[in-house]
């Protein structure tokens, strides 16, 4: 199975300020990796695919690169309603979940 | 604007079956464009993915759950159903019924979710 490894666990920025999330797999995922955004008590919400396309309706400043093994999304200026847990997946014959990069003040 | 719902009990007794539906409106689980998901998140924990059908009738699951699952679908309804058997305290999680997509060397990610469904395992 493949692994994914986030870091840092946990980020502690000020809004305005830049989160830089990192994803590593433990072999090639191609561009087939996405990233989520969770709040407490929702489901997950689709931020990046295919590594680095916004999905629908996901501003701008969200943004996602890499191919392979390591990847990474970029927050450039935080909002207050950006802070939240973060989550890479990649889809290979199964699907897998990293384990989480939360953003906080 | 497709939705998907979760639903099943919320409290289930060790050693017995977890049984959960997943209804889908706005969308068919037979158009052949999706993976059908269930995908869980232990309380405080990360996500860890269950199991998938495609239209085609392929299935695949968590190899650490597989001896205990089994997926099935009922097209006239537009559902897709999880069965867990022999289930433990370690089942405890929110249960959520997903979407994605792998098409032409381009994965859209998971681009809907249920709500997801809280599930105890307990006595």
């Amino acid at each position: 199975d493949i692994v994914l490894t986030q870091s840092p666990a946990t980020l502690s920025l000020s809004p305005g300020e830049r989160a830089t999330l990192s994803c590593r797999a433990s072999q090639s995922v191609s561009t087939y990796l996405a990233w989520y955004q969770q709040k407490p008590g929702q489901a997950p919400r689709l931020l990046i695919y295919d590594a680095s396309k916004r999905a629908t309706g996901i501003p701008a400043r969200f943004s996602g690169s890499g191919s392979g093994t390591d990847f990474t999304l970029t927050i450039s200026g935080l909002e207050p309603e950006d802070f939240a847990v973060y989550y890479c997946q990649q889809r290979g014959t199964s699907l897998t979940f990293g384990g989480g990069s939360k953003v906080e003040i | 604007q497709v939705q998907l719902q979760e639903s099943g009990p919320g409290l289930v007794k060790p050693s017995q079956t977890l049984s959960l539906i997943c209804t889908v409106s706005g969308d068919s689980i037979t158009n052949g464009l999706y993976y059908w998901n269930w995908i869980r998140q232990h309380p405080e924990k990360g996500l860890e993915w269950i199991a998938y059908f495609f239209h085609s009738g392929n299935t695949y699951y968590n190899p650490s759950l597989k001896s205990r699952l089994t997926i099935s679908i009922d097209p006239s309804k537009n559902q897709f159903s999880l069965n867990l058997r022999s289930v433990t305290a370690a089942d405890t999680a929110v249960y959520y019924c997903a979407r994605d997509r792998l098409r032409s060397a381009v994965y859209f990610g998971i681009d809907v979710w249920g709500q997801g469904t809280t599930v105890t395992v307990s006595s």
